[in-house]
């Protein structure tokens, strides 16, 4: 298997710009988890789904974020309108069984200038 | 905040050396992982411990845990320069009523001088 598949790796965009980062989760992985990681915050959980449900969004800073799983194969954080402050970098992660060991992509860089 | 503190935030030692992290956390927990950040990569699961274990070994690899202290410590034996990385405990826990969320402490940097 290919592993947990990000993209894009990097992205620049301007304050105001929507944003959508894609997950691609390990075949088989129930859960599928959205995290954020700066220097100030380290890593915070955004949202976590479980067979394509929502199951806690607290962690969703404010209503710019979105995060939609419409199958078993793919998600997206959307960010809408961005702002200097959502720089940072998004992991998706997903596993087979809740609370088990995490499988984590390689990160979305996102920089809004 | 839920999030679990790790200590030291920087650690910096010589190659054949021992280095010890520790994690306190803060709720009753199912159980506690320890992953790896190599810089600009992702995180890598390296080991996981129940609430009902005290110790468990992975190659060079040992974790203890105190659910008593909300407690628990990596060592690093004989460390190699590739061990350079950020270490994180994550705990699998009761937050606000939901569960099978992993909550991630604030990491520690290891560099092992060659």
């Amino acid at each position: 298997d290919a592993g947990v598949i990000q993209s894009p790796r990097h992205e620049v965009t301007e304050m105001g710009q929507e944003v959508t980062l894609r997950c691609k989760p390990i075949s088989g992985h129930d859960y599928l988890f959205w995290y954020r990681q700066t220097m100030m915050r380290g890593l915070e959980l955004l949202i976590y789904f479980n067979n394509n449900v929502p199951i806690d969004d607290s962690g969703m800073p404010e209503d710019r974020f979105s995060a939609k799983m419409p199958n078993a194969s793919f998600s997206t954080l959307k960010i809408q309108p961005s702002e200097p402050r959502d720089s940072a970098v998004y992991f998706c992660a997903s596993t087979p069984r809740g609370g088990g060991e995490l499988f984590f992509g390689e990160g979305s860089r996102l920089t809004v200038l | 905040s839920q999030q679990g503190e790790e200590d030291p935030q920087a650690l910096s030692i010589q190659e054949g050396e021992n280095a010890t992290m520790n994690c306190s956390y803060k709720t009753s927990i199912n159980n506690l992982q320890w992953y790896r950040q190599n810089s600009g990569r992702g995180l890598v699961h390296l080991i996981l411990i129940r609430s009902n274990e005290r110790e468990k070994h992975s190659g060079r690899l040992r974790v203890t845990l105190d659910t008593s202290k909300k407690s628990s410590s990596l060592l690093i034996t004989a460390s190699r320069a590739a061990d350079t990385a950020s270490y994180f405990c994550a705990t699998d826990g009761f937050y606000g009523g939901a569960t099978n969320k992993l909550i991630f402490g604030t990491g520690t940097l290891l560099a092992v001088q060659p």
